[in-house]
């Protein structure tokens, strides 16, 4: 059983499509990091959050934190085909423990 | 700045076998993390390494162990390998638990 349940598992849209990936627990965690992982390599970070409620923006991608704490969203406003990829969301206390992720597919 | 290396990029050991995997951290990264992450079952937490002694373990068997060198470098041994040992081997190294840089792992398939 993952510490992180993320969903959808999998998800294919077309380019210029808005969607929105979630992460969530049952535990809080002191900081939540979204990630992003290529065929091949190691998962890139994307954004650390820190505090409840609080929303990051970076260009297309919006981030947010629980108001607990406990969960986040991913929302990606007009999808390109270079979002393809899988995304990781990952809490943090003593370590990090991750989710299974959602594959993203955005086709042109 | 080097990033994260990870040696061997790929490797084909036989059940049974022993391995060993490195990992050299960015400079000034004291902590270094070992993660599994096998076909469609995410990252899996295996060792949390921080100014060489072992700070954290995840739900794996005692054949996964590690070290870290005075330098921060680590190791990854496993022992008795195990047709499900295949996976993607990925260390990741920080400062603090702010995030971390992953390297592009080693691929290890057991046969």
């Amino acid at each position: 059983t993952q510490l992180l349940e993320q969903s959808p598992q999998f998800l294919s849209i077309q380019e210029g499509e808005n969607l929105t990936v979630y992460c969530n627990s049952s535990s809080v965690f002191s900081s939540l990091q979204w990630y992003r992982q290529e065929p091949g390599e190691g998962p890139v970070l994307l954004v650390t959050v820190v505090t409840g409620g609080e929303v990051k923006k970076l260009k297309r991608l919006t981030f947010q934190f629980g108001d607990a704490r406990k969960d986040s969203s991913l929302h990606i406003t007009a999808a390109q085909p270079g979002d393809t990829g899988l995304y990781l969301c990952a809490g943090a206390n003593n370590d990090m423990r991750f989710g299974a992720g959602t594959r993203l597919t955005v086709k042109p | 700045e080097a990033g994260v290396t990870q040696s061997p990029t790929h490797l084909i050991k036989t059940r049974g076998q022993q391995v060993t995997l490195r990992c050299s951290p960015i400079s000034g990264h004291t902590s270094v993390y070992w993660y599994q992450q096998a076909l469609g079952l995410g990252l899996q937490f295996l060792l949390w390494y921080d100014e060489g002694e072992e700070r954290n373990r995840g739900n794996f068997p005692p054949r996964f162990s590690g070290r870290q060198f005075p330098n921060y470098s680590s190791e990854l041994n496993v022992n008795a390998l195990e047709l499900e040992d295949s996976a993607l081997y990925l260390c990741a190294s920080s400062l603090a638990n702010y995030g971390y840089t992953f390297g592009s792992g080693t691929r290890l398939t057991v046969v």
